[in-house]
């Protein structure tokens, strides 16, 4: 089965930026990749998604002035780049694959990202 | 926004018991709607989708049921390994997560 490997955690100032990535085992061209992230104690949020072979994106409201996610298909690998961190964005970061029915299946491991002063 | 109510908050059962498990959906999601189950330090696994399909290798104590705005998962004897958190997620409208139920040892 497909695995995916996200990157280690970050711990970012106010303002700056994080870019976490997602690395599969394989990717076709119509694999769909989720961000999603988890707050300490809070539910699970829908970031957006990105086609890795088309390489488009749909961004979930919250996020579309400060969030782009891309890939790289030479390393089978989806990249979420976060922008203008607040201390409320610190939370479990995690990408899934879209299976063919159309849900998030599996799952990274997750990155903890943190944002503090 | 569909807002995803899970309930209860907290189920203490001991190994062998049945677990019912609930969540109701603020509108309609009619059968767009999966079920997972979170451990300590783990990413999410895919239980149940489409209300009531076991996915891939899921064992089958865990059940689903339901459409519209009201649905349970049902896991018939508790395994050690059943204690977790399960939440739902549903993607007909968006996608949004429900709180989630700890299932807890008693």
């Amino acid at each position: 089965q497909m695995q995916l490997v996200q990157s280690g955690p970050e711990v970012k100032k106010p303002g700056t930026s994080v870019k976490v990535s997602c690395k599969a085992s394989e990717f076709t061209f119509s694999s769909g990749v989720q961000w999603l992230r988890q707050a300490r104690g809070q539910r699970l949020e829908w970031i957006g998604w990105i086609v890795v072979g088309r390489g488009n994106t749909n961004y979930a409201q919250n996020f579309q002035e400060r969030v782009s996610m891309t890939r790289d298909m030479s390393t089978n690998t989806v990249y979420m780049e976060l922008n203008n961190l607040r201390p409320e964005d610190t939370a479990v970061y995690y990408c899934a694959t879209v299976n063919r029915l159309g849900w998030s299946d599996p799952w990274g491991q997750g990155t903890l990202v943190t944002v503090s002063s | 926004e569909v807002v995803l109510t899970q309930s209860p908050g907290t189920l203490s059962l001991s190994p062998g018991e049945r677990a019912t498990l609930s969540c109701r959906a603020s509108q309609s999601v009619s059968n767009y709607l999966a079920w997972y189950q979170q451990k300590p330090g783990q990413a999410p696994r895919l239980l149940i989708h489409d209300a009531s399909n076991r996915a891939t290798g899921i064992p089958a104590r865990f059940s689903g049921s339901g459409s519209g705005t009201d649905f349970t998962l049902t896991i018939s004897s508790l395994e050690p390994e059943d204690f977790a958190v399960y939440f739902c997620h549903q993607r007909s409208n968006s996608l949004t997560f429900g709180g989630g139920t700890k299932v807890e040892i008693k």
